[in-house]
């Protein structure tokens, strides 16, 4: 069973800058896996951000920016809004990219 | 504007079954996939597959095959998940998602579904 690891939680100050990572049990995240990363707040359906690495949405703030690094898929915010507190989760495709696993996601606080 | 409805609310008894429906509207129905996603009560989102809604090809997520059943009316632009069999721990919000490739843009507002005695 393909697991996808992320932070589970992480803080950060308004104005600031956060990293957030997305690993594979079975090895490094590559293109290949089309790393795709979604925001939920509280009682809302979770929004999709980022998709094949770094593409973004006409939706998608332009503090946020996706990338690999290390092996990782990895989201940054940069220059973080309150409204940035939410739960954020990544989705990697395995199996000839047919199989979506979703990380645990990543608790963010904006303190 | 693209927009997924999914259907309201179930309250079901275990082992019955239930339907969920997500209606599409803005886009070509069948040039998109449906992707289908469960979140258990304070959980996280789990993967339960896609239907290409070209061909009406399923395909499940490991520990979704069997009791979970998608279906297309592309007549009136709405992919179903059906699930059988129902457990207690099927208790959750599903969502749909539409999909090109392995693009997930667009979400259905979700719908809950309770299995309860």
């Amino acid at each position: 069973q393909t697991v996808v690891t992320q932070e589970p939680s992480l803080t950060v100050s308004p104005g600031g800058t956060v990293t957030l990572t997305c690993a594979s049990s079975i090895g490094a995240v590559t293109s290949g896996y089309y790393p795709n990363w979604f925001q939920q707040k509280p009682g809302q359906a979770p929004r999709t951000l980022i998709y094949s690495i770094s593409k973004k949405y006409s939706w998608t703030p332009a503090r946020f920016s996706g990338s690999l690094l290390g092996g990782k898929a990895v989201l940054t915010l940069s220059g973080v809004q309150p409204e940035d507190e939410a739960e954020y989760y990544c989705l990697l495709y395995y199996g000839g990219a047919q199989l979506g696993v979703f990380g645990g996601g990543t608790k963010l606080t904006v303190l | 504007q693209v927009q997924l409805v999914q259907s309201g609310s179930e309250l079901e008894k275990p082992g019955a079954s239930v339907k969920v429906s997500c209606k599409a509207s803005g886009y070509t129905f069948n040039t998109y996939g449906m992707s289908w996603v469960r979140q258990a009560p304070g959980q996280g989102l789990e993967w339960i597959g896609w239907i290409n809604t070209k061909t009406g090809l399923p395909t499940y997520a490991q520990g979704f095959t069997g009791r979970f059943v998608f279906s297309l009316d592309t007549s009136v632009s709405t992919a179903y998940l059906q699930i059988t069999s129902l457990k207690a721990e099927d208790t959750a919000v599903y969502y749909c998602a539409r999909v090109l490739r392995q693009e997930v843009d667009y979400w259905g507002q979700g719908t809950l579904v309770t299995v309860s005695s």
